[in-house]
């Protein structure tokens, strides 16, 4: 099975910040991937996908990037409702495995 | 609007069997590859079954091969899991969810498996 290992675990951050998460796929998965955010309580949220396709009703600030087998998910200028738990999925191989989550919080 | 709304859920003990369901509504569901995936108390994603739109192509989790079923009724617009041999390890709500990029999910619905 692909590992996806995401970083970091969790993380703080002020309002208007700027914050990248990463994933990294333990091989290749060419555009395979998708990021997701999850609120407090509620299902989770397709942000990303094709490793930099913003989905539909998604703000411009959210945006994905690749390099190599590192994917990352940067919010510009963030929001107080951008807290929340982010994951990302590779969807190149089955079975399609998830990485372990980033807990954003912010101050 | 897109709706998936999963049901069947509850308390089971171990061994035993369950059926969810999952109604789709806003969409030609005939026309797209659905999943299963949970998320345990606090923890994170797993993805349980892929079923293709028409039920050409199944896949499973290590995790529940062999004990869980995948199928669709695209007339009803319906997807289901079926689960036999439960363990406490299958606790989790259980969300329905569209296609390969998992665009939509429905709200989830609780399995515990306790004695």
């Amino acid at each position: 099975d692909i590992q996806m290992t995401q970083s970091p675990a969790s993380l703080s951050a002020s309002p208007e910040e700027i914050v990248t998460i990463t994933c990294q796929a333990s091989q290749d998965i060419g555009n395979w991937l998708a990021w997701y955010q999850q609120k407090p309580g509620k299902s989770p949220q397709l942000l990303i996908y094709s490793a930099t396709s913003l989905a539909d009703g998604i703000p411009s600030r959210f945006s994905g990037s690749r390099s190599g087998t590192q994917y990352s998910l940067k919010i510009s200028r963030l929001q107080v409702e951008d807290t929340g738990i982010y994951y990302c999925l590779q969807r190149y191989s089955n079975p399609p495995t998830f990485g372990g989550g980033t807990k954003l919080e912010l101050k | 609007e897109v709706q998936l709304v999963e049901s069947g859920g509850g308390l089971v003990q171990p061994g035993r069997s369950l059926k969810l369901s999952c109604v789709a509504s806003g969409f030609t569901f005939s026309n797209y590859g659905m999943n299963w995936i949970r998320q345990a108390p606090g923890k994170g994603l797993e993805w349980v079954a892929y079923i293709s739109s028409g039920s050409s192509y199944i896949y499973y989790a290590e995790t529940v091969k062999g004990r869980f079923t995948i199928s669709r009724d695209n007339a009803k617009n319906t997807l289901y899991l079926q689960m036999t041999s439960l363990r406490s390890e299958d606790t989790a709500l259980y969300y329905c969810a569209r296609r390969n990029w998992v665009d939509y999910w429905g709200q989830g619905v609780m399995v515990t498996v306790s004695s």
